[in-house]
């Protein structure tokens, strides 16, 4: 099974700065996807960005863009202009393209993001 | 539209007994995943279903298990229940083999005494 890492526990950053989270993954597959997920108090899970392996661009959604490494197999979320509403854990996971995988996300540990005034 | 919709919200329950878990996926969503999150240790892969049918299964015993009605809807059963077992399940939905990522419920909040 593919292992998904996040090696900061948690994180801190204060409103209007910028925020790097790390997130690795361990694979033999060519064909995958990978997601962020955000989880704040409400506990309900919301995608915050994708991005598909083969595509080299990184992707960016306004606030969230992303740092694909796919040789280093290295996938960090960088948060630009940091909001307290972006206080959340913050889930990095992988997605096979294999259908003999399943398609179930792989999830890991998350990161604990703190948004200071 | 409605999202993906949990119950109950909570639930409390003894060890030993049985636990049911209900999910409704958002309209035309035919895949339903369930994901179990224990403190501290993220969220781990329970079951997947699709058209009725169980597709995937995470490193769980057969205590758990669950089904999927033909309105795409589900449930999570938890037999014997352990001490073990309290932790928030999630619940997400998405078309079949949606390579778009999944819509998660709020959760339903299980403690075993």
């Amino acid at each position: 099974a593919q292992t998904v890492t996040q090696s900061q526990p948690e994180m801190s950053v204060q409103e209007a700065e910028t925020v790097t989270l790390s997130c690795t993954y361990d694979t033999s597959e060519s064909d995958y996807y990978l997601f962020w997920y955000k989880q704040p108090p409400s506990r309900q899970m919301i995608l915050v960005i994708r991005q598909e392996a083969y595509k080299q661009q990184n992707a960016t959604e306004n606030r969230f863009s992303v740092n694909f490494q796919k040789a280093a197999k290295s996938f960090s979320l960088k948060i630009s202009d940091s909001q307290l509403g972006d206080a959340a854990m913050y889930f990095c996971a992988y997605r096979s393209g294999n259908s003999n995988s399943g398609y179930a996300l792989n999830f890991g540990k998350g990161t604990s993001l703190l948004v200071t005034p | 539209e409605a999202g993906v919709t949990q119950s109950p919200t909570h639930l409390i329950k003894t060890r030993g007994q049985q636990a049911t878990l209900r999910c409704s996926p958002i309209s035309g969503h035919t895949s339903v995943y369930w994901y179990q999150q224990a403190l501290g240790l993220g969220l781990q892969f329970l079951l997947w279903y699709d058209e009725g049918e169980e597709r995937n299964r995470g490193n769980f015993p057969p205590r758990f298990s669950g089904r999927q009605f033909p309105n795409y809807s589900s449930e999570l059963n938890v037999n014997a229940l352990e001490l073990e077992d309290s932790a928030l399940y999630l619940c997400a939905s998405s078309l079949a083999m949606s390579i778009y990522g999944y819509t998660f419920g709020s959760g339903t909040r299980l403690t075993v005494v």
